[in-house]
């Protein structure tokens, strides 16, 4: 089962930031946070990831607590394009690099 | 930038048969993955490859699957004989270390 919890949905106005948390209070200390997203039925794609530092790339910003128990991940100014799919996912060494896919939080960029 | 091909994009086959699907991962990754998406349904872990053989497969991944990475480019998938419960999107992955997969786009295999 997946160790990461998130909201099944969420709505945001085309232009603001949109901010997907997710609970991860189980994570152990060599476990990173995986984000990906899936927009129809594509492949998923690869945002970002982190193990406890907050991380910044062209496509998003990752914050996680400093307890590691949750992360949000920010689309800075979201685009009709950005809706889809989004999966936050715990995996390291444990897993041995593979993924667990939850239900991920449907985000809806409307105009 | 690149990427991870793999073909057919959709494939019908009958009950019974045996089909292979295909992917190109990146030249220089080193761990290849495959995942199945049965519609509507969840992105499925299936098995996953390093240095030439299987290093974890989940319980999905029974002896009518099975993986090859043939000539140090291609990575496939065969099943042996098809059941109506294989039809899915499959999807190919790879990947360098703990950094983030790269995903195909998937092969749609329809089970008739």
């Amino acid at each position: 089962d997946a160790k990461t919890t998130q909201p099944p949905s969420m709505d945001c106005a085309e232009g603001r930031a949109a901010n997907l948390p997710c609970n991860h209070s189980t994570i152990s200390g060599n476990e990173y946070v995986y984000w990906y997203r899936q927009i129809h039925s594509q492949g998923p794609q690869y945002i970002i990831h982190g193990l406890k530092n907050n991380e910044t790339n062209e496509m998003a910003s990752l914050i996680i607590t400093e307890d590691r128990k949750s992360s949000t991940l920010i689309l800075p100014h979201a685009t009709l394009r950005d809706t889809a799919v989004y999966y936050c996912i715990v995996s390291g060494y444990n897993q041995g690099g593979k993924l667990i896919f939850g239900q991920g939080t449907e985000l809806s960029v409307k105009p | 930038e690149p990427e991870v091909t793999q073909t057919p994009s959709h494939q019908v086959t009958q009950m019974g048969q045996e089909v292979i699907l295909r992917c190109v991962p990146i030249s220089n990754h080193l761990y290849f993955y495959w995942y199945r998406q049965i519609l509507g349904q969840k992105v499925e872990f299936l098995v996953s490859f390093y240095n030439n053989e299987i290093s974890e497969k989940s319980e999905i991944f029974d002896d009518q699957f099975s993986v090859e990475r043939p000539d140090g480019s291609n990575f496939t998938l065969k099943i042996r004989s098809t059941k109506l419960e294989d039809s899915a999107m499959y999807f190919c992955a790879s990947s360098s270390d703990w950094d983030g997969y790269t995903f195909g786009s998937g092969t749609r295999l329809t089970v008739v």
